[in-house]
């Protein structure tokens, strides 16, 4: 089946730590994006890529940084610089066609040891 | 910069009801408009798109509406379930297709047997 899979579902980090978040599509999709989200509010957009070896800062980078070396991967990492990490990771994916709509892996849970 | 508002925060009704859920935004110059459903600790399902050109969009029980010169979209479901019960997100992308969608903070459905 194709779809987007993001691991691991929980994570923990340490202080000072940089952890990162895997994901991985099979839709043939040439964009793909991560997303925080907050109890309670919507989400926002950390980064994009629309295509490989580019990506673009979303609306809050500072503290993250992406790769996007493959077609079907886009791992994000949560530096030591990110000083309030915990929070739900989304990760999507889309054709840049604009008549698709995206979609969305099951998301990684990040807390604070 | 695209402000996205949805209203009402929370709906509770009884199973078989028909039922508006709002959303506004501030920029009326997007691209197009997804609408997403939400399930407890998952990522999102997509539910409808409509494109700017386009005034409405049909899935089944669904129904969304796009009224872009006002900066306003509804969705509409009829005969409501208690499978319906969910938190649905609005997001309109900017104009210039990068799939940069500006998400609204969702209204939380529960559909009551």
């Amino acid at each position: 089946d194709g779809g987007i899979t993001q691991s691991p579902k929980y994570l923990f980090r340490k202080e000072g730590q940089n952890v990162t978040l895997s994901c991985e599509q099979n839709l043939n999709h040439d964009a793909m994006y991560w997303y925080r989200q907050d109890p309670g509010q919507g989400l926002r957009l950390i980064y994009y890529s629309q295509i490989v070896n580019d990506f673009q800062k979303g609306d809050i980078a500072e503290g993250y940084s992406v790769s996007r070396e493959k077609k079907e991967s886009f791992p994000l990492t949560v530096t030591s610089a990110q000083k309030n990490p915990t929070a739900f990771y989304l990760c999507a994916s889309s054709s840049i066609a604009g008549d698709q709509p995206q979609h969305f892996g099951d998301g990684t849970r990040l807390s604070i040891l | 910069k695209q402000e996205v508002t949805q209203i009402p925060a929370a709906l509770s009704v009884p199973e078989g009801e028909n039922l508006v859920l709002n959303c506004s935004f501030t920029d009326s110059a997007i691209y197009n408009l997804q609408w997403f459903r939400q399930d407890p600790g998952k990522g999102l399902t997509s539910l409808l798109l409509i494109q700017s050109s386009q005034r409405e969009q049909t899935s089944g029980r669904l129904n969304a509406s796009l009224d872009k010169s006002s900066g306003r979209s509804t969705l509409y479901i009829a005969a409501s379930q208690p499978g319906d019960s969910a938190t649905y997100l609005c997001a309109p992308d900017g104009s210039s297709n990068t799939g940069k969608l500006i998400f609204g903070q969702g209204t939380t459905l529960q559909v009551k047997p």
